[in-house]
């Protein structure tokens, strides 16, 4: 059972719409859930963190995060094609901050 | 120079060849990381070290040695690999590995394909 789970997409969204990315995971004691961009040969770029239930903003992007369910969640608005990219999805599994990554989602925003 | 950088960015080398990866970064974090990303599978931890000392082995081959000299600095020694190793292998620092609000940055990764 992996640990980590994403769908790995595409997902094809036209441009203006609302993106969402989800993730599971398996561990309930997990702590810590991050968000990071990777675009094509390029490394990982960190776009949200979230740690409390609930919804956290930053500018388009919103992280939603359901302990309960064990899942978390990335919207992002306003979407652009600029970012189609795969979404990595992270977690903190135990107190020791070792991130377990999901496999990643394809992001496709047509104009 | 800012951030986390890498050298050399591209990287091919024989199976019998001894190279070498280096990592540096400029943020003032004291952890380091070295992960691997392979075609079609997820990012895989390798190696953690916080303040200089070694605190994560992901069960990594022999054939790949870290080296952390110092927190701005990581080393990953490469020897006798094998084609399956071919991958892009990348660099992370943290502030301080273990807190909870601790968050990686990663560097732009090196491309290593083994011949």
């Amino acid at each position: 059972q992996k640990e980590v789970e994403q769908n790995s997409g595409p997902l094809s969204v036209p441009e203006g719409a609302i993106a969402s990315l989800n993730c599971t995971y398996s561990d309930r004691g997990s702590q810590s859930f991050f968000w990071y961009r990777q675009y094509s040969g390029k490394s990982p770029e960190l776009i949200m963190f979230i740690y409390s239930n609930g919804d956290k903003e930053d500018g388009r992007f919103t992280a939603q995060l359901n302990k309960a369910s064990q899942y978390v969640s990335l919207l992002i608005r306003d979407s652009q094609p600029s970012d189609s990219a795969t979404y990595l999805c992270a977690v903190s599994l135990n107190a020791g901050n070792m991130l377990t990554f999901g496999g990643g989602t394809r992001l496709m925003v047509k104009p | 120079e800012t951030g986390v950088t890498q050298t050399p960015r591209h990287l091919v080398m024989g199976m019998t060849n001894k190279k070498s990866l280096k990592c540096e970064q400029h943020l003032g974090h004291n952890a380091m990381y070295w992960y691997k990303q392979s075609a079609k599978k997820p990012l895989e931890l390798m190696f953690v070290y916080n303040f200089k000392e070694q605190t994560e082995n992901n069960s990594v081959p022999s054939r790949f040695s870290p080296e952390c000299p110092n927190s701005s600095h990581l080393f990953l020694h490469l020897h006798t690999l094998q084609p399956e190793d071919s991958a892009l292998y990348l660099c992370a620092s943290s502030r301080r590995a273990g807190e909870v609000t601790d968050t990686q940055y990663f560097g732009p990764g090196t491309r290593l394909t083994v011949l």
